[in-house]
């Protein structure tokens, strides 16, 4: 069946860079999202790529796929306290927002 | 452009108790989503609608919970009766029903079985 991976937590300090690794397991997966919930609020979609995609850049936000391996990884450059939050990775077979397969969820924290 | 609205904010009840959570989603959007978080989990499909039609409800306890979107706009989430390991957060979503659309979620209800 289909599931989504994700290590619990991850703790950095303020200006390094984050990298929040996923593994998945569905080798159909066609579209893999990563999302934002900060406290108290919804899930916030932050970047997705499609499968056919190894890299994606988005200001200081990359996401690397490895789609042999059935890993994803999002990394956060300079990493300020507004980047705390729970980051979700999610995949999905179809270019539909239904059928989304969330992770459990990796909570970052900032240290200064 | 508004957001999609939940409310309750919060609800603690006994169990065996009924609770109802509704959602207004985002103007336009055709398609709603209910799905549920437990704590240190991420969110799982309940139920989808697209307009005031079920799509998919394949994940949703029927014996217990009920939802409707009767006008193809706003929507409640039912739980008749509540039990313990129904507390979680419940999350409604929306999107526009188009190719690469994308998911809008609201804040959620926090619900306590106690």
């Amino acid at each position: 069946g289909e599931d989504v991976e994700q290590s619990l937590f991850l703790s950095v300090r303020e200006g390094d860079s984050s990298v929040i690794n996923c593994t998945y397991t569905d080798s159909s997966s066609t579209y893999l999202y990563w999302y934002k919930q900060e406290p108290g609020a919804g899930l916030q979609l932050l970047t997705y790529i499609f499968s056919n995609m190894d890299m994606k850049q988005d200001q200081r936000l990359t996401v690397l796929l490895n789609k042999k391996d059935k890993h994803l990884s999002l990394r956060i450059a300079d990493t300020q306290t507004g980047d705390s939050a729970i980051y979700f990775c999610a995949e999905s077979k179809y270019s539909s927002a239904s059928k989304i397969i969330f992770g459990s969820g990796t909570r970052l924290s900032i240290r200064p | 452009e508004a957001g999609v609205a939940q409310s309750p904010r919060y609800k603690i009840i006994e169990k065996r108790q009924s609770v109802a959570f509704w959602c207004n989603p985002i103007s336009g959007h055709a398609t709603l989503y209910w799905y549920q978080q437990i704590l240190g989990q991420g969110p799982k499909l309940l139920i989808q609608f697209q307009n005031n039609g079920v799509v998919d409800d394949s994940q949703l306890p029927k014996d217990r919970f009920s939802a409707e979107r009767l006008k193809g706009v706003d929507s409640t989430l039912k739980i008749q009766p509540a039990k313990l390991e129904d507390s979680a957060v419940y999350l409604c979503a929306s999107s526009s029903g188009t190719e690469n659309e994308k998911l809008f979620f609201g804040s959620g209800t926090q619900l306590s079985v106690l």
